[in-house]
């Protein structure tokens, strides 16, 4: 059974560094094209993808936001991480992460809201 | 970035009826793979995503058969054949073939 459960500070200040785990199980990110992205959507509003992690250390991400975003993984603890830097009201949302395989994103997380205020 | 186009915006529809969602994409969502990378998704109220369709026209797992999808390169259709009350929420199309990947701004699905 994949599962995949997104945990982050819940609120942080303008400026700060906002950081996201996505602990999974039920599948390896060591496996021949199994991937973990990141997704977000503010409230009331839609999807915006914003980066993805391979099994083979690739990474892809939104160029949209200009370079404030690291993905990164731990393959022994079943975990993905996500960095944005720099944080604003702008980045206030519901935090996804999902279960890609070439292409398919089949599996997500509940979600984890992120409030970025002052 | 490849932009997704979909229309309806908004779609009402009585229970048993039959309904269509397109997605139109500003370039070829062919991959030189020759995968075409066109999901669909449903994100019902105050839940996450799931998705429908993969690859166009692939059902996925545990999704029930009333839901369909087609098309190719840039012109892409969802259908649900017989609406049931549990259909109600947005529907994306997202496509994963061109990075940044993308998703359409939604069809909203609600009861006559």
């Amino acid at each position: 059974q994949v599962t995949l459960k997104e945990s982050g500070p819940g609120i942080l200040q303008p400026s700060q560094t906002l950081s996201l785990t996505c602990t999974f199980s039920g599948f390896s990110l060591s496996t021949y094209g199994m991937g973990v992205g990141w997704i977000r959507q503010p409230s009331g509003k839609g999807l915006e993808w914003l980066a993805n992690i391979w099994w083979d250390d690739d990474k892809y991400y939104n160029p949209s936001l200009k370079n404030r975003l690291t993905i990164s993984k731990d393959t022994s603890n079943n975990q993905a991480f996500l960095k944005i830097t720099n944080v604003d009201t702008a980045d206030t949302a519901t935090y996804y992460c999902a279960r890609t395989n070439w292409g398919r994103f089949a599996y997500w997380g509940q979600g984890t809201l992120v409030t970025v205020s002052s | 970035d490849v932009v997704l186009t979909q229309t309806p915006p908004t779609l009402s529809a009585t229970i048993g009826q039959s309904v269509s969602i397109s997605c139109r994409s500003s370039q070829s969502l062919l991959d030189s793979d020759g995968d075409t990378y066109l999901n669909w998704l449903l994100q019902r109220p105050g839940q996450s995503p799931q998705l429908l369709i993969y690859s166009v026209s692939n059902l996925e797992s545990g999704v029930p058969n009333r839901f369909s999808g087609s098309g190719s390169e840039t012109d892409f259709t969802l259908k649900i054949s017989g609406v049931e009350a549990e259909d109600l929420g947005v529907y994306y199309c997202m496509q994963a073939t061109h990075a940044p990947y993308t998703f359409g701004a939604g069809t909203k699905l609600e009861l006559k």
